[in-house]
C-alpha cells in the first residue's frame, strides 16, 4: 500500500537559518508528489509539485524540492527561512488507493525562533 | 480567480444531528474530493465526485455520505453526528479527472458536543 512517512514530527529553526524537511513515500509506480503548508485554523496551501521532468522543483515562497527515486525522497528545502514560514508541512502521494485520492504524511511543525 | 470556497467556516452541533458542508469548487474544475482532519489522526480522504458521480470513497461509514451538483459544487452530509466527528473538513477541487493538482478550501471545522 502506499505511504509517506515525514520522520520529523517538530523542528525549530532560527530565522534566517536553511531548512530541510524530511518525506520519503512507499509507491508501485513513479508517483505524482506534493507539498501543501497550513497555517493554523487554515486550509491547505500548495508549495510545489513533482510529476516528472526535472527532479529539482521550485516552488512558491522560495521553497525547493528534489525528487530522489533510489532514496525514496522528496525532500522540501528552504535556503533562509522567514518568522512567517511557521506552520505545518505536509508531503502526499498520488494517486493512490484505486481512485485519485492524495495520501498524506502525518505532518511536520515547523517553529521558527526570531 | 477565486479559489475553492466552504462554508461553513465552523460549526457547532450536537452528537446524533445530521450536517451538511459545502463546497463550490475553482471555475473549471470538475473533480471534488473530500478530506477529514481529525486530531491526531492526519489528513483521511473520505469522498471523490467527478463529472457529478461518486468515482471513490475512503474508509468511512455510510453516514458519510455526499453528492456534485451539474455546477460541480459539492454537498457533504454526515448523519447521526459522533463526538469522534468533530475535526476539519477539507475540500478539494481538481481541474480534470487524472493527472492534475488538488487545491484545497480553507476548511469546515465541525465541533459535535
Amino acid at each position: 500500500a502506499q505511504s509517506v512517512t515525514q520522520p520529523d514530527i517538530h523542528i525549530t529553526v532560527s530565522e534566517g537559518a536553511s531548512l530541510e524537511l524530511r518525506c520519503n513515500y512507499s509507491y508501485g509506480a513513479t508517483p505524482y508528489l506534493f507539498w501543501y503548508v497550513q497555517s493554523p485554523g487554515q486550509g491547505l496551501q500548495l508549495l510545489l509539485k513533482y510529476f516528472s521532468g526535472d527532479t529539482l522543483v521550485q516552488g512558491i515562497k522560495g521553497f525547493e524540492a528534489e525528487f530522489k527515486r533510489s532514496q525514496s525522497s522528496f525532500n522540501l528545502r528552504k535556503p533562509s527561512v522567514h518568522w512567517s514560514d511557521a506552520a505545518e508541512y505536509f508531503c502526499a502521494v498520488g494517486p493512490t488507493g484505486g481512485g485519485n485520492k492524495l495520501t498524506f504524511g502525518t505532518g511536520t511543525q515547523l517553529k521558527v525562533e526570531l | 480567480e477565486a479559489g475553492v470556497t466552504q462554508s461553513p467556516t465552523h460549526l457547532i452541533k450536537t452528537r446524533g444531528q445530521q450536517v451538511t458542508l459545502r463546497c463550490s469548487p475553482i471555475s473549471g474544475h470538475t473533480s471534488v474530493y473530500w478530506y477529514q482532519q481529525a486530531l491526531g489522526l492526519g489528513l483521511q480522504f473520505l469522498l471523490w465526485y467527478d463529472e457529478g458521480e461518486e468515482r471513490n470513497r475512503g474508509n468511512f461509514p455510510p453516514r458519510f455520505s455526499g453528492r456534485q451538483f451539474p455546477n460541480y459544487s459539492s454537498e457533504l452530509n454526515v448523519n447521526a453526528l459522533e463526538l469522534e466527528d468533530s475535526a476539519l473538513y477539507l475540500c478539494a477541487s481538481q481541474r480534470q479527472r487524472y493527472q492534475e493538482t488538488q487545491y484545497f478550501g480553507p476548511g469546515t471545522r465541525l465541533l459535535v458536543l
